[in-house]
């Protein structure tokens, strides 16, 4: 399939710190990604998206960068805290009116 | 909340059975999206459908079909269930394809 879940990559912060979470794509023709956070026992979140004609975007305590050459996204969480805490996925659109791909997903913990 | 609603939210039966899970996209929203996630497959791309039609396949079992209704509600129709269809089940809705997916709190089913 086109999402591997073998190996979920964690991360652990202390509050307050920020975090950076990181993924990589492999279709230079996706045009659209989105960063999704799921909290344990919830459906998955919109957090901020981003189109391939920009190479950063600001949100709430959240930026979202792409570097098209080297097919890498990261979403950059500021001032971390507890809430936080969550799987966080990318998804890239390849191609206009295609479906989307995700990640594997990130697991963040946040330290108190 | 998303504004995604499905029902149920648990499902409990035996291997062989057949279910069917319910989803009422966001209102104004013509796409919906069924995923299935476990914990060794992550979050994988089942159906979508859009204003009535079928739009995209991904990964689904011929077991599986699903439609999506005039009031653009859709059902997922689980066949034959085997163990391994356990996993949850989530639903998420589009204004239209390549756009943010907005996904439901999920159903989780147990195949005994």
């Amino acid at each position: 399939g086109e999402s591997v879940g073998l190996h979920l990559p964690t991360l652990s912060v202390q509050e307050g710190d920020n975090s950076i979470i990181n993924c990589a794509y492999s279709n230079s023709a996706s045009d659209y990604f989105i960063w999704y956070k799921q909290e344990s026992g919830k459906g998955p979140q919109f957090i901020i998206d981003i189109r391939s004609n920009m190479d950063k975007r600001q949100g709430q305590r959240v930026t979202v960068l792409l570097n098209k050459t080297v097919k890498h996204l990261s979403l950059q969480i500021a001032a971390t805290q507890p809430g936080d805490s969550a799987v966080y996925f990318c998804a890239e659109n390849r191609g206009t009116g295609n479906q989307f791909y995700f990640g594997t997903g990130t697991s963040l913990t946040v330290i108190p | 909340d998303s504004g995604v609603t499905q029902t149920p939210k648990h499902l409990i039966t035996a291997t062989g059975q057949r279910v069917t899970l319910r989803c009422s996209p966001r209102s104004g929203d013509l796409s919906v999206y069924w995923y299935q996630q476990s914990l060794d497959q992550g979050l994988q791309f089942l159906i979508q459908y859009y204003n009535g039609e079928e739009r995209a396949k991904g990964n689904i079992l011929e077991r599986f079909s699903a439609q999506q209704f005039p009031d653009l509600h859709s059902e997922l129709n689980l066949s034959s269930l085997e163990l391994g269809d356990s996993a949850l089940y989530f639903c998420a809705s589009s204004v239209a394809t390549g756009y943010e997916q907005y996904f439901g709190p999920g159903t989780r089913l147990t195949v005994t």
